[in-house]
């Protein structure tokens, strides 16, 4: 299983673009690569999931290089309301595998006025 | 659709006492799962089911039971509660098991052990 490393904790302001990169030097052939978000008091949710290059969608952009050892998710214009911790995930895309799952500590987006 | 709810939202034990908590999905998926999440830290695989009727331990399964005799619902167990088991607990669910899938999580329950 492949070890995510990211930031604890990052501050940025509102309107700005951020940036949160999750290291996976380990990350095998048939992994995908999955972003979650959690507000205060509630459960984590999915976000974006990538293999490879580029992936849009209406939250966020996640950026992968060819060598695929790490990504970058990218959060747009941000908003106190993107205050949040962000989980990077890396786990295996043969669906019917018992693939452990580990969430790690995150890391701690907040955003300032 | 509810999605996955918890049951209770919130509860305060004294050591030594018992209690369930109960997880509910209304999407048909395979797949269940109970994490704990304490101060500062990411979320800890306590348990899961790959299906009715099977279960197996996670990354910190000791002091916890769980069940699942129906497909739709994933009991978490404390048979004795400690002060250590103070958290917040999640349940979550998905249609195919790995970090690949897509897991829908509950509301929480937030478990104060004295």
């Amino acid at each position: 299983l492949a070890k995510t490393t990211q930031p604890i904790s990052m501050d940025s302001y509102e309107g700005q673009e951020v940036n949160i990169t999750c290291s996976h030097n380990n990350i095998a052939t048939n992994d995908y690569i999955t972003w979650y978000q959690q507000f205060p008091s509630q459960g984590p949710r999915f976000i974006i999931q990538g293999y490879k290059t580029k992936v849009t969608n209406e939250v966020a952009s996640l950026f992968i290089p060819a060598d695929r050892k790490s990504s970058t998710l990218s959060l747009p214009r941000v908003s106190l309301s993107d205050t949040a911790v962000y989980y990077c995930l890396v786990g295996d895309g043969l669906r019917n595998r018992d693939d452990k799952i580990i969430f790690g500590k995150g890391t701690r987006l907040h955003i300032l006025p | 659709n509810a999605g996955v709810t918890q049951t209770p939202k919130f509860r305060v034990l004294k050591t030594g006492q018992s209690m369930t908590l109960l997880c509910a999905q209304d999407m048909n998926h395979e797949y269940m799962y109970w994490y704990r999440q304490d101060p500062g830290m990411g979320l800890r695989l306590i348990h899961y089911s790959v299906g009715e009727g099977t279960t197996a331990k996670g990354e910190v399964p000791d002091g916890y039971n769980v069940s699942r005799l129906k497909k739709q619902n994933f009991l978490l167990g404390l048979e004795s509660a400690a002060p250590s088991q103070t958290s917040v607990y999640f349940c979550a669910s998905s249609y195919l098991s790995g970090a690949y899938n897509e897991q829908f999580f509950g509301p929480g329950t937030r478990l104060t052990v004295l």
